[in-house]
């Protein structure tokens, strides 16, 4: 069973440091990855989609890397602000099973960026 | 272009009485989902569906009804509420699923209903 865990839980940063946020998975069968920012008491917004074979997105002042063969992922974000104050989630979409095509999710990191 | 809609933002329940959250897009997207969303146990996929008149379980299924009489709609109904079911739902879509167009596609969520059952 797919399983998607992301370490930290919570990270807080000075404004203006570049940082790495963390997402494995047990299985690389996958057809993408995607990073996902959700402010409190609000939906999901979609940061970056990796194809499973694609290496990595960039957009803006995101870069998402995903190796899939170690079952990892990063989201760096570079030069944060306290605007990328947020919980960061990553999810999975599994290329197997009776559900194919759904995304499996990690619990996310609350991420904390202090003036 | 309002993308992922959901209906009501809030609502409160009491035990055994039943409701329908609604969803809809107007992107044309083939796949929709609903997921809940809990502290600690985070996203968890209730009931999907791949194309009007096909609907299919997710990892939580029990005690919600869906039915996909349009592309555009989704509903997910509460058949009896119970405390437990008190969560957020998501409604999601994307344009299609790798297993039936061979690509994968972005998902995009709706904002949320914030569900308390009392």
């Amino acid at each position: 069973k797919q399983e998607v865990t992301q370490i930290p839980a919570a990270l807080s940063v000075p404004e203006g440091e570049n940082l790495v946020l963390n997402c494995s998975f047990t299985d690389s069968a996958i057809y993408n990855l995607q990073w996902f920012r959700q402010d409190p008491g609000k939906g999901l917004t979609s940061l970056l989609l990796i194809q499973s074979s694609q290496r990595e997105q960039t957009s803006g002042r995101l870069n998402a890397s995903l190796d899939k063969s170690s079952g990892r992922s990063t989201l760096y974000i570079a030069a944060s602000q306290p605007g990328d104050s947020a919980t960061y989630l990553c999810a999975v979409r599994p290329n197997y099973g009776g559900s194919q095509g759904n995304l499996i999710f990690g619990k996310g990191t609350k991420l904390s960026v202090k003036p | 272009n309002a993308g992922v809609t959901q209906t009501p933002k809030f609502q409160v329940l009491k035990t055994g009485q039943s409701m329908t959250l609604q969803c809809a897009q107007d992107m044309n997207h083939e796949y929709m989902s609903w997921y809940r969303q809990d502290p600690g146990m985070g996203l968890r996929l209730i009931h999907y569906s791949v194309g009007a008149g096909i609907t299919d379980q997710g990892e939580v299924p029990n005690g919600y009804n869906v039915s996909r009489s349009t592309t555009e709609d989704f509903p997910l109904r509460l058949l009896s509420a119970a405390p437990s079911q008190t969560s957020v739902y998501f409604c999601a879509s994307s344009y299609s699923t790798p297993a039936f167009r061979g690509i994968s596609y972005e998902q995009y969520f709706g904002p949320g209903t914030r569900l308390t059952v009392t």
